[in-house]
């Protein structure tokens, strides 16, 4: 079954403790995307990668980082996290930025105290 | 700033009528429009889109139309069924980063 897969699902953990949140497709697609949910803002773009090793910000980058060193995972890390930073995130793939269907994982709720 | 805005955060409709629901755009180099449809506890899933250079998509019960001088994308769901209860999002793309609209929740009432 093709597939984008998050976690953990549910996440809470205290200021300052690094954490990451793993995404890992099956569908061999190019591109790779995180994004946050916030009520009143929709989804925010955080980081993009267009293949392996070929990342770039996208609208809100800030207290984020990511790495592409396989195709099929694309990693959200946290290295400080703050409360600012709570929120729902989303990974998605798809085939090319011009393949615009993207396939969305189910989401991460991470609570930052 | 929000460049992808849905001005209307609820609309309810009756069964076998037509949704309407709008999506507002600012910047005129967007190059796509797509329309995502989520329910709740899962992620979103893609609905459909439209290349700036159209101004008519149609798949199955789903139509988008986009005004270019409105800076206006609209999505057109006939006949609306239950099932089609869901919050939808509108997005646009430039480049390679995609903007997304603040949704808009449609109930279907049976």
């Amino acid at each position: 079954e093709a597939q984008v897969t998050q976690n953990p699902r549910y996440l809470i953990t205290v200021t300052g403790k690094k954490l990451t949140v793993t995404c890992s497709q099956n569908m061999n697609h190019e591109y790779m995307s995180w994004y946050r949910q916030d009520p009143g803002l929709g989804l925010r773009q955080i980081y993009y990668s267009m293949n392996v090793e070929v990342t770039d910000k996208g609208d809100v980058p800030e207290g984020y980082k990511v790495s592409r060193k396989e195709k099929r995972n694309f990693p959200l890390i946290l290295e400080s996290p703050s409360p600012n930073q709570t929120s729902l995130y989303f990974c998605a793939s798809s085939q090319g930025r011009y393949y615009t269907e993207a396939f969305f994982g189910q989401g991460t709720r991470l609570t930052v105290v | 700033d929000q460049q992808v805005k849905q001005n209307s955060p609820s609309l309810s409709v009756q069964e076998g009528r037509i949704s309407i629901l709008n999506c507002d755009y600012t910047n005129s180099m967007f190059d796509y429009f797509l329309w995502y449809k989520k329910y709740p506890a899962e992620g979103p899933t893609f609905l459909i889109s439209i290349s700036s250079i159209k101004d008519k998509n149609e798949d199955g019960r789903f139509t988008v139309f986009l005004n270019k001088s409105a800076k206006h994308l609209s999505l057109h769901i006939v006949p609306s069924q239950p099932g089609d209860s869901a919050v939808y999002f509108c997005a646009a793309s430039l480049g390679n980063q995609f903007y997304f609209g603040t949704g808009t929740s449609l109930t279907v009432i049976p």
